[in-house]
């Protein structure tokens, strides 16, 4: 079926350095939405993108929907200790099922 | 205070024993839905209701029932026939349309011994 590969699985940077992770889909997706599980807690939204090209920023972070609208990412700029935790993509399907599939994640360790 | 919850926040149980995992929203969420999540994992889909009365199969619902007999409550059981039950257990609801975002609870974790 249709899956949403987020990589990397892991990341581990010192704290002021960037961090990115990708998300990619074999078809066309409606939406992308991005959300934030710190370590023993649960998945909190981050944003959601429509838009094919759409580039939104949350203070250091920047979120991109791909103009194919099959691929997205987060980009942190100057990591915190604060930052630490996964973050996951979701991609909401355009035809058929259950309409939001989530990645796998990408864990960020950041060493201060 | 508006939000999801789920209870208890640590479950124990024995081989061959159900158990149901209560989820309770006030939100007035239309949408529920169970995930769960293993260590280092993603979120998997094991079921979902668009709305009252109603819900669909997700990934992995082998093992797992649920039912939606009132808006704010979506109660997930794990059945002896779920083979590898122990997980964290992560229930959620939305808004609307399926696209919406979706709001966590704080999960259950279920150990099987």
């Amino acid at each position: 079926g249709q899956q949403v590969m987020q990589i990397p699985q892991y990341q581990h940077v010192q704290e002021g350095e960037d961090f990115t992770t990708y998300c990619n889909s074999s078809t066309t997706l409606s939406n992308i939405q991005w959300y934030k599980q710190r370590p023993g807690g649960h998945p909190v939204f981050l944003i959601q993108l429509v838009k094919s090209g759409e580039v939104k920023k949350q203070k250091r972070l920047t979120f991109q929907f791909g103009e194919a609208k099959k691929n997205s990412s987060l980009h942190i700029t100057a990591t915190q200790t604060t930052d630490v935790g996964t973050y996951f993509c979701a991609g909401g399907r355009v035809t058929g099922g259950f309409k939001t599939i989530f990645g796998a994640g990408t864990r960020l360790f950041v060493k201060a | 205070d508006g939000g999801i919850t789920q209870s208890p926040k640590y479950l124990f149980r024995k081989e061959g024993q159900n158990v149901t995992l209560s989820c309770e929203q006030n939100l007035n969420h239309d949408a529920m839905y169970w995930y769960r999540q293993d260590p280092g994992q993603g979120l998997r889909l094991i079921y979902y209701s668009q709305i009252v009365n109603d819900f669909q199969k997700g990934d992995i619902a082998e093992g797992y029932s649920v039912s939606r007999e009132k808006k704010e409550s979506f109660p997930l059981t794990v059945t002896s026939a779920q083979k590898n039950p122990t997980a964290f257990y992560l229930c959620a609801s939305s808004n609307g349309g399926s696209y919406n975002e979706q709001f966590f609870g704080p999960g259950t974790r279920l150990t099987v011994l």
